[in-house]
């Protein structure tokens, strides 16, 4: 089975200053790892995904990923925030079945601070 | 081209009765996945059709069920609410390879009274 901790269901940032947002995983098969975006009364949009190859994601907006097997851990960073980036923030999993059966994180609330 | 669109965006019922709910895939893609997200429960796998079959399913009760078009519109049926099926309704489509990127609607936001 897969399972997706994200630690910190809600990470308050100065605009300017780094972000990460914290995402551990579990999964008995080679995980396929994603990064979800959504921002109020709108759908999810993907971030970055990790599937084979190159560990370091990147991904739009300024955002990317590390993949680290040693500790199951998949962090989503950006350098510099921006207001913009004030959404919710998924982390997920898959590859147990199909692509499509995706298990998500409960979510990880941005804010960013002026 | 066009994006992934649920219809309708908002939906008031009543315990008991049954909805029916819309998603209309980017065009070329295949497989239709659909998603409740609730504030106590999070994002959870309803279901998938790819090419007109379900080729997953979550864990939800019977009550739930879905379909897929030939033309790969899908739609999702509720029947007999219960006031814990006031949710969001995410579709996402895709071209149904394995590692091939979900694209997902704007929802379809249900409140059951």
């Amino acid at each position: 089975a897969q399972s997706v901790t994200q630690l910190g269901s809600h990470v308050s940032v100065s605009e300017g200053a780094l972000v990460l947002l914290r995402c551990n995983y579990s999964s008995s098969v080679p995980p396929y790892l994603f990064w979800y975006v959504q921002y109020p009364n709108q759908g999810l949009q993907l971030l970055l995904k990790y599937t084979t190859g190159a560990t370091l994601v990147k991904g739009i907006n300024g955002f990317e990923a590390e993949f680290k097997k040693s500790e199951t851990s998949f962090h989503l960073t950006k350098p510099s925030a921006h207001m913009s980036d004030a959404a919710e923030y998924f982390c997920a999993v898959s590859g147990d079945s199909s692509a499509s059966k995706i298990i998500f994180g409960s979510g990880t609330r941005l804010s960013i601070r002026p | 081209k066009a994006g992934v669109t649920q219809t309708p965006r908002y939906l008031i019922k009543t315990r008991g009765q049954q909805v029916t709910l819309s998603c209309s895939p980017i065009s070329g893609h295949r497989s239709v996945s659909w998603y409740q997200q609730t504030p106590g429960q999070g994002l959870q796998f309803l279901f998938e059709y790819f090419s007109e079959t379900q080729r997953n399913k979550g864990n939800f009760p019977g009550r739930f069920s879905g379909r897929q078009f030939s033309n790969s519109r899908s739609e999702m049926n509720v029947s007999t609410l219960e006031l814990g099926d006031s949710a969001l309704y995410l579709c996402a489509s895709g071209a149904g390879g394995f590692t091939d990127t979900q694209y997902f609607g704007p929802g379809t936001r249900l409140t059951v009274l």
